[in-house]
């Protein structure tokens, strides 16, 4: 069973606000991921992370930024929720070499802007 | 660059019926294939995955699917619908490595029917 774990699962905040989405993964991975996806969509990449020190944006754009500064560790901010943030975001891990596209998921966190 | 087309955004079949969910791909490399299934408010998890190996890989669940070159098809069956099948399900395709190497498809929702 995989081991990457987000927090908080379900968030719901006001606009303006600052929010941290937790990401941990305690399997060693050295790349990680953070999808967007709204309710019956797929799935959009808008960070992606190589490893420690190591990140880049995604094919979707987003005013969320990311972190790497711990392997296991992978958080994503958003300075300032609007509305238009109202989405699931899904984090991912996978190993450095091998299987490319394996992916552990975490469970996901809902945030809702008002 | 790859692409993937999942042909059928919803599919309703009756419990115990057979389940057929379709996959195509495009690919310029041999390309490995994943299919991964969702249940509400969960994050992803993986059901099987085709890595040139053999073409008809079993997965999780009594699912299994077959990478078909000459179609560039990857279709997703099981013999038998449970209740409990009812979620989404994701084709992926993998080429390489970093951020591109993987493309997701758009999802089919499978719904099953007492």
């Amino acid at each position: 069973e995989a081991d990457i774990y987000q927090t908080p699962r379900y968030l719901v905040i006001g606009t303006g606000k600052k929010i941290t989405l937790e990401c941990s993964q305690t399997m060693g991975h050295d790349k990680m991921y953070w999808y967007q996806q709204d309710p019956g969509m797929e799935l959009h990449l808008i960070h992606y992370s190589y490893g420690v020190n190591s990140t880049e944006k995604g094919d979707l754009s987003s005013e969320s930024t990311v972190s790497r500064i711990r392997t296991e560790h992978f958080p994503l901010t958003l300075e300032s929720a609007r509305p238009s943030h109202t989405s699931q975001y899904l984090c991912a891990s996978s190993e450095f070499s091998g299987n490319t596209g394996e992916l552990f998921f975490g469970e996901g966190s809902r945030l809702t802007v008002l | 660059a790859q692409s993937v087309t999942q042909l059928d955004s919803h599919v309703s079949v009756s419990e115990g019926t057979p389940v057929l969910l379709r996959c195509n791909y495009s690919s310029s490399y041999s390309p490995s294939l994943f299919w991964y299934v969702q249940h509400p408010n969960k994050g992803l998890q993986l059901l099987l995955k085709y890595t040139s190996a053999a073409t008809l890989v079993k997965g999780i669940n009594g699912f299994e699917a077959e990478f078909k070159k000459s179609e560039t098809s990857f279709h997703l069956t099981k013999p038998s619908a449970h209740m409990s099948d009812a979620a989404e399900y994701f084709c992926v395709v993998s080429v390489g490595t970093g951020r591109r190497a993987l493309t997701f498809g758009s999802g089919t929702r499978l719904q099953v029917q007492p």
